[in-house]
């Protein structure tokens, strides 16, 4: 299995603009996350998804704020419009049932909002 | 909600050492605490996870702890070695309740 892929890997964008995030979970697993990772924060949960339903969007900043998951192969992550705070690195990452099963993580995107 | 505390936030050991980090949580449910190792620029990995139902699992050098009563776990690593340099992370969850991270420790091990 190729992992959890992720797209883009590095997004350079200006303020204002509209960003969307794509990931790809593992073949077969049944929960996906979204994580945000900057210096200030560390490493948070912004949404999870599990059987492609949301359980948990707590983490999720505010209503520029969206995540989608069509069906179990794909998610996506839409800030609009994006703010120069928005800058960090993006992880999603799944699992085979729960967030108690050990979560794969993909590359992460690296988002500058400029 | 699960708060995760983590101590220290920077650990320089010289090579051969060994490494201690502890956490503390807050949520007595919670039963899965797994310790994730992020090199620079790479994505977090699991290195190893305990359950609530033993008190300590070994992978040959890393070593995991729990203490139920007291709420806290901590990672061990043995005879340290400069590719063990990374962020270590652990994190604590119940069931279907989201995995809530500590703020992580920086780890330097010096040749």
């Amino acid at each position: 299995d190729a992992g959890v892929i992720q797209s883009p890997r590095h997004e350079v964008t200006e303020m204002g603009q509209e960003v969307t995030l794509r990931c790809k979970p593992i073949s077969g697993h049944n929960s996906l996350f979204w994580y945000r990772q900057t210096m200030m924060r560390g490493l948070e949960l912004l949404i999870y998804f599990n059987n492609n339903v949301p359980i948990d969007d707590s983490g999720m900043p505010e209503d520029r704020f969206s995540a989608k998951m069509p069906n179990a192969s794909f998610s996506t992550l839409k800030i609009q419009p994006s703010e120069p705070r928005d800058s960090a690195v993006y992880f999603c990452a799944s699992s085979f049932r729960e967030s108690t099963d050990t979560q794969y993580f993909g590359p992460g995107t690296r988002l500058t909002v400029l | 909600g699960e708060n995760v505390e983590q101590h220290p936030s920077t650990l320089s050991v010289q090579e051969g050492d060994s490494a201690v980090i502890k956490c503390t949580y807050s949520d007595s449910a919670s039963n899965y605490f797994p310790w994730y190792k992020q090199e620079l620029g790479k994505r977090p990995q699991l290195i190893i996870d305990i359950r609530s139902n033993v008190g300590e699992k070994k992978d040959q050098r890393i070593a995991v702890t729990l203490n139920k009563t007291a709420k806290h776990f901590s990672l061990h690593i043995t005879e340290t070695q400069p590719e063990d340099s990374a962020v270590y992370f652990c994190a604590a969850s119940r069931g279907f309740q989201k995995l809530v991270f500590g703020t992580g420790t920086r780890l330097l091990v010096s040749p």
